[in-house]
């Protein structure tokens, strides 16, 4: 199993601030996803990166893949209550299964 | 499409007991997987599925078994449920083409508590 390491593993911040969220792993990766998850609920696909290098906006949300493919990181711009939820991070090489970081568990409070 | 779905969604057993958790999916989907999400330990592939007949094991699938006899179904049976395998379960799937950025797509999931 490629280890995928997530961090910081628990964010509280206000309403307004700007954050970053990190993936790291040792393993090259040919893809790399990130999942919200609210309470109660199964993991929703955010984006797939699979350049490296590459980086991708989802409205505040901005996504980067590391060059060598082993990294990447979510940063959101003014967080807003709506973003609180877990943040995972998922990495695919050759075959069909994810490798799942343990994720980023955010809260943001008005 | 309902997408993935799951049942039950709440479940407690005795240590011993055995169990079914299902999940379907109405995507046609050829891959389908089960992972168990514990407090602190992310997501973790159980067993997996690239169509009917076909499975293989994750990276934690003691006590725990599979079957996929359609595309749409694909059950996982508790044997002798153990307090270890207390957890949430999730089930996805996925196509097996498109390469890399493949989306898979995440059940509701099953609360189990084994006492």
């Amino acid at each position: 199993t490629q280890l995928l390491e997530q961090s910081p593993q628990f964010l509280s911040i206000q309403e307004g601030e700007n954050l970053t969220v990190y993936c790291n792993s040792s393993s090259v990766f040919s893809s790399l996803q990130w999942y919200r998850q609210e309470p109660g609920e199964g993991p929703v696909l955010l984006v797939t990166v699979v350049t490296g290098g590459e980086v991708k906006k989802l409205k505040r949300l901005t996504f980067q893949f590391g060059d060598a493919r082993k990294d990447s990181s979510l940063h959101i711009t003014a967080a807003q209550p709506g973003d609180t939820g877990l943040y995972l991070c998922a990495g695919r090489n050759s075959g069909y299964a994810l490798n799942f970081g343990k994720g980023t568990s955010l809260l943001v409070t008005p | 499409n309902a997408g993935v779905t799951q049942t039950p969604k709440f479940q407690v057993l005795k240590t011993g007991q055995s169990m079914t958790l299902q999940c379907a999916q109405d995507m046609n989907h050829e891959y389908m997987s089960w992972y168990r999400q514990d407090p602190g330990m992310g997501l973790r592939l159980i067993h997996y599925s690239v169509g009917a007949g076909i499975t293989d094991q994750g990276e934690v699938p003691n006590g725990y078994n599979v079957s996929r006899s359609t595309t749409e179904d694909f059950p996982l049976r508790l044997l002798s449920a153990a307090p270890s395998q207390t957890s949430v379960y999730f089930c996805a799937s996925s196509t097996v083409s498109g390469g890399s950025s493949k989306t898979q797509y995440f059940g509701p999931g099953t609360r189990l508590l084994v006492l």
